[in-house]
């Protein structure tokens, strides 16, 4: 079955960096478009950013356009989240999903000083 | 944007009773090839989201059928026709039609009275 599990999460102080992974298993993942979506504590979900399948294109929200870059390895059946500039808001659980949003488990990012 | 509103956003119901969550979007998400692509997701306490109903009406794999989505254009609904423990959780609806962003509802808390 498919199987999505993120890791990189931690704490960061603001202006700090991280990179999250997302390794892929159970179905053919470079035929899929992959998302980032993110989910604050005790609120709702936030799109984050999409890659399809092949790279050729990203998409960003708003929020963290500039600030965020997507992409990923299909040889290592790898989504990757290079977070630069991270600010307080930033704070959330981070998912990755398949292009159907099927969702993995999420890690944990803290931007705090 | 497309802005996803849901009501109600807290929804206290007595198992075995009937519930509906409403989700209007701000405009019309038939999309271009004829289909709609608004999406239920049920969140669990302590889970990662997962998808409950695609395109307004198709129930997952393994989804009970005492799940539904119906609606069109703007206005669509989730029901599920008699609740049980294990539906306790946050409903959203999201939509892919126009996109980016992908735009999820504010989410509905089920729980039980």
């Amino acid at each position: 079955q498919v199987q999505l599990v993120e890791s990189g999460g931690g704490v960061v102080q603001p202006g700090g960096s991280l990179r999250l992974s997302c390794v892929a298993s159970g179905f053919t993942f470079s035929t899929y478009g992959m998302h980032w979506v993110r989910q604050t504590l005790g609120k709702g979900l936030e799109w984050v950013a999409f890659i399809r399948n092949d790279g050729s294109n990203e998409y960003y929200a708003d929020s963290v356009k500039g600030r965020f870059t997507i992409s990923r390895d299909n040889s290592k059946n790898t989504l990757y989240l290079q977070m630069n500039s991270l600010r307080t808001e930033d704070t959330a659980v981070y998912y990755c999903a398949r292009g159907d949003f099927s969702w993995g488990l999420g890690t944990m990012v803290t931007v705090s000083s | 944007d497309v802005v996803m509103t849901q009501s109600p956003l807290s929804l206290p119901v007595t198992l075995g009773q009937p519930a509906s969550i409403s989700c209007r979007s701000s405009q019309s998400l038939v999309y271009s090839d004829g289909n709609t692509y608004l999406n239920w997701f049920q969140q669990r306490p302590g889970q990662s989201p997962r998808r409950l109903i695609y395109k307004v009406s198709n129930r997952e794999s393994g989804v009970p059928d005492r799940f539904s989505g119906s609606g069109s254009g703007t206005d669509f609904t989730l029901k599920i026709s008699g609740v049980e423990a294990e539906d306790v959780g946050v409903y959203y609806c999201m939509q892919g039609s126009h996109w980016p962003p992908w735009t999820f509802g504010q989410g509905t808390k089920v729980e039980i009275k």
